[in-house]
């Protein structure tokens, strides 16, 4: 079956530093790829996906390649801020999975001024 | 991309009570809607699907008599929590499925529902 992995948090940052989240899958088909983030207290919001193979999804700075030959999609972005101060999920659905999408466990960010 | 509510957005009850959230999908009808529950520094886990005009799909170890689902127009799903105890505290989260211009399905969630059972 699918499955999505993610590296274990908290990540801890001081502001303007680099932010790598890595995330890796297994699945049997063709997935489709997201990130989510959830601010405290609220439900997620979709932070950018891609749909392909080699596809760069990005938003807000924030961006991840799908990258079919590692099976992975990990999320980077150059500069954070207090504000990026979230839980991120990465998640995969296909066509197998009615596109019921598999989530990892979360990853909490926190950003430091 | 679709536009999903939640009510209420926090409960508080008293144990052997029943309390009933619900999901709307604002601008688009939907077939499907799914129910989530998030524990506290935990992922996302599946209950449900809700299916309009049929009974609701729960996966595996999730009570239906507990937590019963009534999807009965193609834009409210309703989740109830019934003789809600302590252990049933959570964020519940709904979501709709929405393929959009992209055709990649993606899910939309509503803002979720914290409950607390005294």
């Amino acid at each position: 079956g699918n499955s999505v992995t993610q590296m274990e948090g908290p990540v801890t940052l001081s502001e303007e530093a680099f932010l790598t989240i890595n995330c890796t899958y297994t699945a049997t088909g063709y997935p489709s790829l997201f990130w989510y983030v959830q601010y405290p207290g609220e439900g997620l919001q979709l932070l950018l996906k891609a749909t392909k193979a080699d596809d760069k999804g990005s938003n807000k700075g924030f961006e991840a390649t799908y990258r079919k030959e590692t099976t992975s999609f990990h999320l980077e972005k150059g500069s954070v801020q207090v504000s990026d101060s979230a839980v991120y999920f990465c998640a995969l659905s296909d066509k197998g999975g009615s596109y019921i999408p598999t989530f990892g466990r979360g990853t909490s960010l926190i950003v430091h001024p | 991309g679709a536009v999903v509510s939640q009510h209420p957005s926090r409960v508080i009850c008293k144990s052997g009570t029943s309390v009933k959230i619900e999901c709307r999908s604002l601008d688009f009808q939907a077939t499907t809607m799914f129910w989530y529950r998030q524990f506290p520094k935990k992922s996302l886990m599946l209950m449900a699907t809700s299916n309009e005009g049929s009974k609701a799909t729960y996966e595996q170890g999730v009570e239906k008599d507990k937590f019963l689902i009534n999807h009965a127009s193609l834009t409210l799903s309703t989740l109830t929590v019934t003789s809600a105890h302590p252990e049933d505290s959570s964020f519940y989260i709904c979501s709709v499925t929405y393929a959009g211009t992209s055709g990649s399905n993606e899910q939309f969630f509503g803002p979720g529902t914290r409950l607390t059972v005294l």
